[in-house]
């Protein structure tokens, strides 16, 4: 059964610092894996899909890496900005299955 | 990116009564859209999946004469909470994905209160 672990749960940082957000998972047949962002009280809006094929995606200051070998990912987001601050969370696609299974997630605090 | 729609965004009801909630994909055919729920500080819990034209497929625990799922177009999926009760009170959020890339894409929620 695949499981998706995010580390850390929480981070705090200070505006303008560079900052990765952790996310590992269990069995390394899968499909593709996205990073998501939540706002309280809202649904999720898509960050980075990367499929199994591939090594890392790129949007603006956001940059996500795969090795799908290690069952690891990392979110990369340069010069945090306090509108950064939401819930993060990776999900991983199965192969095989159209359901996506989610890491708990990782609060991110940007201080002005 | 894709753009996912619910509506409505809050519903207040009384128990007892039922309560419809919209999932439309805007600008693209939607051949699976997914239904979660999310309470206070948790995780998304996938309630069911659906496909276009055939019987929707419930996670294990979920009731579904009490959660109805209806996937009529490749843009809308409806899901009707029938005889609301006060537990059933929550953030329920859908999906959709669409061929090649299967990227899931999330509408904004929607609050349901059961008073």
């Amino acid at each position: 059964k695949q499981e998706v672990t995010q580390i850390p749960a929480a981070l705090s940082v200070p505006e303008g610092e560079n900052l990765v957000l952790n996310c590992s998972f269990t069995d390394s047949a899968i499909y593709n894996l996205q990073w998501f962002r939540q706002d309280p009280g809202k649904g999720l809006t898509s960050l980075l899909l990367i499929q199994s094929s591939q090594r890392e995606q790129t949007s603006g200051r956001l940059n996500a890496s795969l090795d799908k070998s290690s069952g690891r990912s990392t979110l990369y987001i340069a010069a945090s900005q306090p509108g950064d601050s939401a819930t993060y969370l990776c999900a991983v696609r199965p192969g095989g299955s159209e359901k996506l299974v989610f890491g708990k997630g990782t609060k991110l605090t940007v201080n002005p | 990116g894709a753009v996912v729609s619910q509506h409505p965004s809050r519903v207040i009801c009384k128990s007892g009564t039922s309560v419809k909630i919209e999932c439309r994909s805007l600008d693209f055919q939607a051949t699976t859209m997914f239904w979660y729920r999310q309470f206070p500080k948790q995780s998304l819990m996938l309630m069911a999946t659906s496909n276009e034209g055939s019987k929707a497929t419930y996670e294990q625990g979920v009731e579904k004469d009490k959660f109805l799922i209806n996937h009529a177009s490749l843009t809308l999926s409806t899901l009707t909470v029938t005889s609301a009760h006060p537990e059933d009170s929550s953030f329920y959020i859908c999906s959709a994905i669409t061929p090649p890339s299967y990227e899931q894409y999330f509408g904004p929620g929607t609050r349901l209160t059961v008073t």
